[in-house]
């Protein structure tokens, strides 16, 4: 199993609707989550943190499912700013920083 | 704000030369990091360094080295360089002793393109 993987998408969506992509981790033990966002030909950049069962910033929430072994994220009343990518990222084994999918690509259409 | 910065945006060279790709972190980070992002294969780890002096072998270090002798300030050689190194490169940092999974930042990148 792949440490980290998520839906490439893309995930065509009207502006102002709701949506949610998942993302599934392998090392149980991990401890802390993070979403990133990337835009077309630019750098990652932190979107969310994800510590214990969740996180809500504005019109976005990222959730955390031990059990499952899986982080979602959504994000409401979807604007034309929030097309980009979304990395889902996890720790990897042992003491070596974190771990990167391969990103969900969302396109919000007018 | 943290700040990352990388030496150049876009660098052309060719087959055999050896590169030099800069990164420098101003905020007293312990750890930093270069990746490779390539076209569905996403963000892949070539190497890191939880301090100065020290660096570690990511996923895909063969063909690459670094070197970290100050704290704010981690290069990414190419020995050789060569076609299939053609890539985007990103540095990032993060703060932390002993590459505890704080997050990271990156700096803007490098568009390599070996010819």
């Amino acid at each position: 199993r792949k440490e980290v993987e998520q839906d490439p998408g893309p995930f065509n969506v009207p502006e102002g609707a709701t949506v949610a992509f998942n993302c599934t981790y392998s090392n149980s033990a991990s401890q802390s989550f993070f979403w990133y966002r990337q835009d077309c030909r630019k750098e990652p950049k932190l979107l969310m943190s994800v510590y214990s069962s969740g996180n809500e910033d504005g019109r976005f929430t990222a959730q955390l499912n031990r059990a499952s072994q899986y982080i979602s994220l959504l994000i409401r009343d979807s604007k034309l700013s929030d097309s980009a990518t979304y990395l889902c990222v996890a720790p990897r084994g042992g003491a070596d920083g974190l771990t990167f999918g391969k990103g969900t690509h969302l396109i919000i259409q007018p | 704000d943290v700040k990352v910065t990388q030496s150049s945006r876009y660098l052309v060279k060719r087959t055999g030369e050896k590169v030099f790709l800069e990164c420098v972190q101003d905020m007293d980070h312990e750890n930093m990091f270069w990746y490779r992002q390539d076209p569905g294969l996403g963000l892949r780890l070539i190497y890191f360094s939880y301090d100065v002096k020290m660096k570690e072998k990511g996923d895909i270090p063969e063909g690459y080295s670094v070197s970290r002798e100050k704290k704010e300030r981690f290069s990414l050689i190419l020995e050789s360089a060569s076609t299939n190194q053609t890539s985007m490169y990103l540095c990032a940092s993060s703060p932390g002793w002993g590459g505890i999974s704080y997050e990271q930042y990156f700096g803007p990148g490098t568009r390599l393109t070996v010819t």
